[in-house]
């Protein structure tokens, strides 16, 4: 059973950038067809797509963020990561990386929480 | 605005049964066998309870069901529990985006 952890600092000033890791651990991220996410919930709210990074390392992003998203992989490290740059207020929100590609095994970090703030 | 569309919120009765639809269009739940249902209590991640618009993993009781017609998808909780209380939603898979609905709060009267 593949496990995930997010990690990265849990206060960004506004204007930085957000910078997110998800270190996977139980199988390989270069392995099988998997599409590796961030999304995210900002408190008392819904889940919100952020985009995905493919096992080969094409991406899709969420339109209405996308000029804001990059979502990269680190196989060496079996890891893969999240930046997002000019961070408001709106940006604070518990982050979550997931394994999905829509079946049995999907999986789902436990999520940190990032905080916008000066 | 959430890609899918789901009810803000059911509620049921203990025993009862309840149905959460998801609509989305022809180019997503109507074009994939793709959707799945998660289950997220409040402090905790999402938890896995149909795929492929019908399917339990292991360990999900089969009181839970899924369906879809056309551009909806259906998640439907039979003999409803307590612990059945709890916000779900609606992932829809495309081949270039992941889709979520805004989310249902259930409420078990």
């Amino acid at each position: 059973q593949v496990q995930l952890q997010e990690s990265g600092p849990g206060l960004v000033k506004p204007s930085q950038t957000l910078s997110l890791t998800c270190t996977v651990s139980g199988g390989s991220i270069s392995s099988g067809t998997y599409y590796w996410n961030w999304i995210r919930q900002p408190a008392g709210k819904g889940l919100e797509w952020i985009g995905r990074i493919y096992t080969s390392g094409s991406t899709n992003y969420n339109p209405s963020l996308k000029s804001r998203v990059t979502i990269s992989l680190d196989t060496s490290k079996n890891q893969f990561s999240l930046r997002l740059n000019s961070v408001t207020a709106a940006d604070t929100a518990v982050y979550y990386c997931a394994r999905l590609v829509g079946g049995p095994d999907d999986s789902w970090g436990q999520g940190t929480l990032v905080t916008v703030s000066s | 605005q959430s890609a899918l569309t789901q009810p803000a919120s059911v509620s049921g009765s203990p025993g009862q049964s309840i149905t959460i639809s998801c609509t989305g269009t022809s180019s997503d739940i109507g074009g994939y066998n793709y959707v799945s249902w998660y289950q997220q209590h409040p402090g905790k991640a999402p938890k896995l309870m149909i795929y492929e618009v019908s399917n339990r993993p292991s360990g999900v009781p089969d009181r839970f069901s899924g369906s879809k017609s056309a551009n909806t998808a259906s998640l439907t909780i039979s003999g409803l529990q307590a612990e059945d209380e709890a916000d779900y939603y609606c992932i829809s898979y495309t081949t270039s985006s992941t889709l979520f609905g805004g989310g249902t709060k259930l409420t078990v009267l």
